[in-house]
């Protein structure tokens, strides 16, 4: 079965502290990973996608296909990161439909 | 905005009323993608389209649910006697091929 499992509902940190949001998948074959994020009151976008391997807004995420696995890392939090925050998946050959995880909230306190 | 628009917004209806919502992709994006999200949970996809072609529907989508997208621009998705379980965002997204699917503002359905 195709899944995406964020283990954590609410990750709170303080400002300057590391950030992990935890990500781990199911699928059978090659997939592709995302993160996306939501803002308050805007709406879904990318955020990064793995293949790119590109660092946006000082996240990084790397894929860990032995433990099927692709976290979203960023070594000092600023208060402007506090949103939800959604890991999603696409398969190859499924029209790029993309599988989504249940998000995390990141709250970073002053 | 040259984003993906959605419409309405917001949209409050008695169980058993019918229901459209209308989005426009970003021009020129051949795919179109409609997902659920309820509170708590991410979006749960339920159909996309390429071009006019509606080409795969999630077993979430029952028979009350339609999708269509006639000329291969605009789309609409009506729920038929709707349901309280029904209430939800209903999200909107599009994308050229394969690359990256840009999402709408949503549409919130309450069905009361």
């Amino acid at each position: 079965a195709q899944r995406v499992t964020q283990p954590e509902k609410l990750l709170s940190v303080f400002k300057g502290a590391p950030v992990e949001l935890k990500c781990n998948y199911s699928y059978s074959g090659s997939p592709e990973l995302f993160w996306y994020v939501q803002y308050s009151r805007q709406r879904l976008q990318l955020l990064l996608r793995h293949i790119s391997r590109e660092s946006i807004k000082g996240f990084t995420a790397d894929l860990n296909k032995g433990e099927t696995s692709f976290h979203l890392k960023k070594p000092f939090a600023q208060e402007e990161d506090s949103a939800m925050y959604y890991c999603a998946l696409s398969g190859g050959n499924q029209g790029g439909k993309l599988i989504f995880g249940q998000g995390t909230e990141l709250s970073v306190k002053p | 905005d040259t984003g993906v628009s959605q419409d309405p917004r917001h949209k409050i209806t008695k169980r058993g009323q019918n229901v459209t919502f209308r989005c426009d992709p970003i021009s020129e994006h051949n795919r179109l993608y409609w997902y659920r999200q309820t509170l708590g949970q991410g979006p749960e996809f339920l159909t996309y389209f390429q071009n006019e072609a509606q080409l795969e529907k999630s077993r979430l989508l029952s028979d009350r649910f339609s999708a269509e997208r006639p000329k291969g621009s605009f789309s609409t998705l009506e729920i038929q006697r709707t349901e309280q379980g029904d209430s939800a965002m209903y999200l909107c997204a599009s994308s050229i091929g394969g690359n990256t699917i840009y999402f709408g503002e949503g549409s919130w359905l309450t069905v009361v």
